[in-house]
Parts: C-alpha cells; structure tokens; sequence
C-alpha cells in the first residue's frame, strides 16, 4: 500500500490530453514538494518536473505539474505513442521519520 | 556525464546476504545525499534506505531495519547497501539515487541492478 494515492492507469488517444493524480496528506504533499518521474518498460525512472511546477532542462512543455493542498496533478498534452510508461509521484514525508514516499504509478496507455 | 552504477545484484537463498555497490562519477560524490530505491516485480518504488553526505544521517525503511546497512566510501565515490537475513519478498530492482541539479527531486538515478531471494 503506497503512501500516495494515484489511479492505476488513465488512456487518451495520439494528440489528446490527460491528466494523473496523486493524493496525500499533510505530512508528505501537504508540507512539501511534489516530484513526478515516467518510467518507461525496463528502465530507470525519469524526472519530469519537481518543486511542483518546475520542468528540468530538455522535458518538453507538454509536461506539467500543480499541486493544491495535499494533491497534485501531473499534466500532459499532444499524447505521443512514446509516452506510453509509468508514472510515479514523489515527495518527503516527515512522519516519524524523514524519508521519500512515492505513489503506487499510473501506467499511462496511448490508445 | 553525470552516472550513478549499480552493481552485485545476484540470485541468493532465503536468509543470505548480498553486496549491492553504486559506483558514482560526473559529480561531487561527498557532497550529496544518497538513497536506495527499489522495486519490486510489478510493483511501485519504495525508498529503503538513505544516508546523509558525511554518512551521519540515515534512513531505512521498516521492512529492512536491522537487516540492512547502508554506507558509502568517499574516497571511492561508492555507495553500498549491505543486505542480510534476505527474504523473498526483499526481491526487486535496487535503484541508487541522487539529488543533484535540481532541489526537492530525485534528477539522478543507476540503472538498477536486480536481487532474486529465492531457493
């Protein structure tokens, strides 16, 4: 059982938009930065934005990220065949012990 | 190039021990937290184990405390985790990771090196 909450899997055809969730509390999401990594069959997970918002050098802007209280979203737009991976949210948690926590990842399916 | 490599991965019986190394390099290895994340097969990651710059913070997850012991060499720019009492369900890719470009996110990961505990 992950600590943060994320659906399973979501699908959208080529060139459509979709959106991923990821659900927490105020000891992780709530108090701290969201990160989102794609992960793709038999690879290393990816970074893809951090502190929420923010796009690391060469993600292209299709990618996007926001967070409101204990929730945040992962966007992304133009859907391309190559974007069919698994997606993971991240962040601190401060309960007990300060330690990473992760969703249990959306895998995303490109109709 | 900013690499993190795993290594030691292996098949081990039931209540084995293992050696699992991440060879760093393209960035001051002293300076940074490391971390240990694995992944088991089919499943999402988790983070087992994490240790402070100067090796004087560290962190491991419940399901492994008391049975793994995480370490780094500077002078090697290595990270290990020393995995004993071995359980089936410690089976999984072990990713090492790090922050370095970017605040508040894991920018930099190995490849992972895979442990099967089975008899």
């Amino acid at each position: 059982q992950s600590v943060l909450t994320q659906p399973p899997s979501v699908s959208a055809a080529p060139g459509q938009k979709v959106t991923i969730s990821c659900s927490g509390s105020s000891s992780n999401i709530g108090n701290n930065f969201v990160s989102w990594y794609q992960q793709l069959p038999g690879t290393a997970p990816k970074l893809l934005i951090y502190d929420n918002t923010k796009r690391p050098s060469g993600i292209p802007d299709r990618f996007s990220g926001s967070k409101s209280g204990t929730s945040a979203t992962l966007g992304i737009t133009g859907l391309q065949t190559d974007d069919e991976a698994d997606y993971y949210c991240a962040t601190w948690d401060t309960t007990l012990r300060a330690h990473w926590v992760f969703g249990g990842g959306t895998k995303l399916t490109v109709l | 190039e900013v690499q993190m490599v795993e290594s030691g991965g292996a098949l081990v019986q039931p209540g084995g021990s293992l050696r699992l190394s991440c060879a760093v390099s393209g960035f001051s290895f002293s300076t940074y937290a490391l971390l240990w994340v694995r992944q088991a097969p089919g499943k999402g990651l988790e983070h087992v184990s994490g240790l402070g710059p100067n090796a004087d913070t560290t962190y491991y997850a419940d399901s492994v405390q008391g049975r793994f012991t995480i370490s780094r060499d500077n002078s090697k720019s290595t990270l290990y985790l020393q995995m004993g009492s071995l359980r089936t369900e410690d089976t999984a890719i072990y990713y090492c990771a790090t922050m370095v470009s970017v605040p508040n996110a894991l920018d930099i990961w190995g490849q992972g090196t895979k442990v099967t505990v089975s008899s």
